[in-house]
């Protein structure tokens, strides 16, 4: 079974500091993938990154940052100088098949709350 | 750039009746997926479709559900006799990325 542990329920930083959101993650499977999803208040889940198990090259896309590390089974992200706008609950998910049918479901995690104080 | 696209937004019904979510996955797209977010919990999947036939479920996804593709483009998800605890966010997506619709929210009451 898959399991994804994202110990931090909420966090509250001051615009401008930088923040990590930890992830940690459970499977047998060795080819995987993972994602991080950001839900704002509105509500829809907006896709961040994907990223396949057999690629730990570490991630920038803007203020945004990912650090996969297959040995701790941790994929950590960062956003650097945070704005009010990055206020959102952020998911981190496990792609995997336990049955290997070729689909693969994704198991999320319960989610980070994190707000930006201007 | 291809969306998810869901319909209804909101869909309010009383427990017992039938609801039918809808989906417009990206059409080049193999496998499509249900999801359920109960409101402040975690997103859970419920099902994968591929080649106009479940390819996996989830324990959640009982006799009451069931999905088909009725014509090529739409995906929908029926619940037959909804109760309390099926109310819920539902959201749709399809393979590759798992680019998530905007959801449908169920009010069942």
């Amino acid at each position: 079974a898959q399991k994804v542990t994202q110990a931090q329920t909420e966090i509250s930083v001051v615009e401008k500091e930088d923040v990590t959101l930890d992830c940690v993650y459970e499977t047998r499977d060795t080819t995987y993938y993972l994602f991080w999803y950001k839900q704002p208040p509105s509500g829809e889940l907006v896709f961040l990154i994907r990223r396949n198990s057999f690629d730990e090259q570490n991630e920038i896309s803007g203020r945004y940052s990912w650090n996969f590390q297959k040995s701790t089974s941790s994929f950590n992200f960062t956003i650097t100088a945070s704005q009010v706008v990055d206020s959102a609950v952020y998911f981190c998910a496990l792609g995997g098949s336990d049955s290997g049918a070729g689909s693969y479901q994704l198991t999320f995690g319960k989610g980070t709350k994190l707000s930006v104080i201007p | 750039e291809p969306e998810v696209t869901q319909t209804p937004s909101h869909q309010v019904t009383q427990m017992g009746q039938e609801v039918i979510l809808r989906c417009v996955p990206i059409s080049n797209h193999l496998y499509f997926y249900w999801y359920r977010q109960i409101l402040g919990q975690k997103v859970e999947f419920l099902v994968s479709f591929y080649n106009n036939e479940i390819s996996e479920k989830s324990e959640i996804f009982d006799d009451q559900f069931s999905v088909e593709r009725p014509d090529g483009s739409n995906f929908t998800l029926k619940i037959r006799s909804t109760k309390l605890e099926d109310s819920a966010m539902y959201f749709c997506a399809g393979s590759g990325e798992q680019f998530f619709g905007p959801g449908t929210r169920l009010t069942v009451l």
